[in-house]
């Protein structure tokens, strides 16, 4: 079965500091590959996919992320966090083999000192 | 596009209760999806449709849990006698193929 994770449960970063977020997942094809961004109270938002090509693919918000598939990781990655930056983070894999159901990571939260 | 909308934000019940939940998705839309969402976790898998066709099911989504897609627009979710446990946040997400968009959720509680 497909499945995401996410090893840092909580990641806190300076203002003005790069940033990268790790994703692993395990999937028996060539997978879809999405992040997420939630704030408190909200839905989840998309950042960007990865759907084949290049494998470095660029979001919104200067947000970009990197798939390799020889370690099974979709990392997220920005050079520079702004204060607005701070909320929770999804990884997600899709469709799975049964139809179109796609599966979530557990998060990471990120906070964003001044 | 007017996002994906859902109703009511907010809900509170006592437990034994039902509970019905909309879901007003991006009109061209064809992919229908609920997901639970409790907190500190990513979002869980309950059903999909396609259409007006429910065409997955999770076994998070007991008996007490019915989902409808009449004509193919919008959706509703119905919790029959909701227990403490099914406190949680509600999201509805479409999409025409992929990726996901989401509503904002219906939070509910169960007291």
């Amino acid at each position: 079965a497909q499945s995401v994770t996410q090893p840092d449960i909580h990641i806190t970063v300076s203002e003005g500091a790069s940033l990268e977020l790790r994703c692993n997942y395990s999937y028996g094809a060539t997978p879809y590959l999405f992040w997420y961004v939630q704030s408190p109270g909200q839905g989840l938002q998309l950042l960007l996919k990865y759907f084949s090509g290049d494998t470095l693919v660029q979001g919104i918000k200067g947000f970009e992320a990197e798939f390799k598939r020889s370690q099974s990781s979709f990392n997220l990655r920005k050079p520079s966090v702004h204060w607005s930056d701070a909320a929770e983070y999804f990884c997600a894999v899709g469709p799975d083999s049964y139809g179109q159901n796609f599966v979530f990571g557990p998060g990471t939260r990120l906070s964003v000192l001044p | 596009d007017t996002g994906v909308s859902q109703n009511p934000r907010h809900k509170i019940t006592k437990r034994g209760q039902n509970v019905t939940f909309r879901c007003d998705p991006i009109s061209e839309h064809n992919r229908l999806y609920w997901y639970r969402q409790t907190l500190g976790q990513g979002p869980e898998f309950l059903t999909y449709f396609q259409n007006e066709a429910q065409l997955e099911k999770s076994r998070l989504l007991s008996d007490r849990f019915s989902a409808e897609r009449p004509k193919g627009s919008f959706s509703t979710l119905e919790i029959q006698r909701t227990e403490q446990g099914d406190s949680a946040m509600y999201l509805c997400a479409s999409s025409l193929n992929s990726p996901l968009h989401f509503g904002n959720g219906t939070r509910l509680t169960v007291t």
